[in-house]
């Protein structure tokens, strides 16, 4: 079971560019979500989704897209990158409150 | 609305003394509680979950935890810690109903490091 992967692991954008993050999990789970971990700053909900077709925000979405075309796949978008962007983003899938992780994208914005 | 809160940031334990890293939540609803543990360079992965029964509940890596519903806490602690337990722990909460709402609410995390 791969269970939830995340691509690229590691990623160095300019500003102004931008990227899509890939997410997919292979449990059929309904929830999906993203986070962005600060330093110090615990985990923060970017935008997640309940099903194909359904996403929403979460505390810190501005800068950022989503989509949910399949139930497999949730992509993160950015669209113009800022340095305020440096983070590393977690997606995640979960079933009954528990969540499953992908091992994160390390993302630097110079 | 849920909300957890961590109250230690870091938490600093000599190799095998005893280890408790503190949790309170807050809602409305009845909940499902959770301890998540990171590696460094790693994604969470599951420690310990309460959904309902015994308000112990064990988990991997010889860690427990308490609900306390009168006190909204679900302290996790362990008796004798090692140097792999140098992690960061998140407690999460959500909504024990599954009428379509099982966002997960993390807490801000507790850096636990075992010094030797």
């Amino acid at each position: 079971n791969a269970g939830v992967t995340q691509t690229p692991k590691f990623r160095i954008l300019k500003i102004g560019q931008s990227m899509t993050l890939q997410c997919t999990q292979d449990m059929n789970h309904n929830y999906m979500y993203w986070y962005r971990q600060d330093p110090g700053m615990g985990l923060k909900l970017i935008y997640y989704s309940v099903g194909a077709g359904i996403t929403d925000k979460g505390e810190v979405p501005n800068g950022y897209n989503v989509s949910r075309s399949t139930t497999e796949d949730f992509p993160l978008r950015l669209e113009l990158a800022a340095p305020s962007q440096t983070s590393v983003y977690f997606c995640a899938s979960s079933y009954l409150g528990e969540a499953f992780f992908g091992q994160g994208t390390r993302l630097t914005v110079v | 609305a849920q909300s957890v809160t961590q109250l230690d940031s870091q938490v600093p334990v000599f190799e095998e003394a005893p280890v408790e890293l503190r949790c309170n939540y807050s809602s409305s609803v009845s909940v499902y509680l959770f301890w998540y543990v990171q590696y460094p360079n790693q994604g969470l992965q599951l420690l310990l979950k309460y959904l309902s029964g015994s308000t112990l509940v064990k988990g991997i890596n010889g860690f427990e935890a308490e609900f306390n519903k009168s006190q909204t806490s679900f302290h996790l602690r362990k008796p004798s810690v090692h140097i792999s337990d140098t992690a960061e722990y998140f407690c999460a909460v959500t909504p024990g109903s599954n009428f379509g709402n099982e966002k997960l609410t993390f807490g801000t995390g507790t850096r636990l490091t075992i010094i030797p």
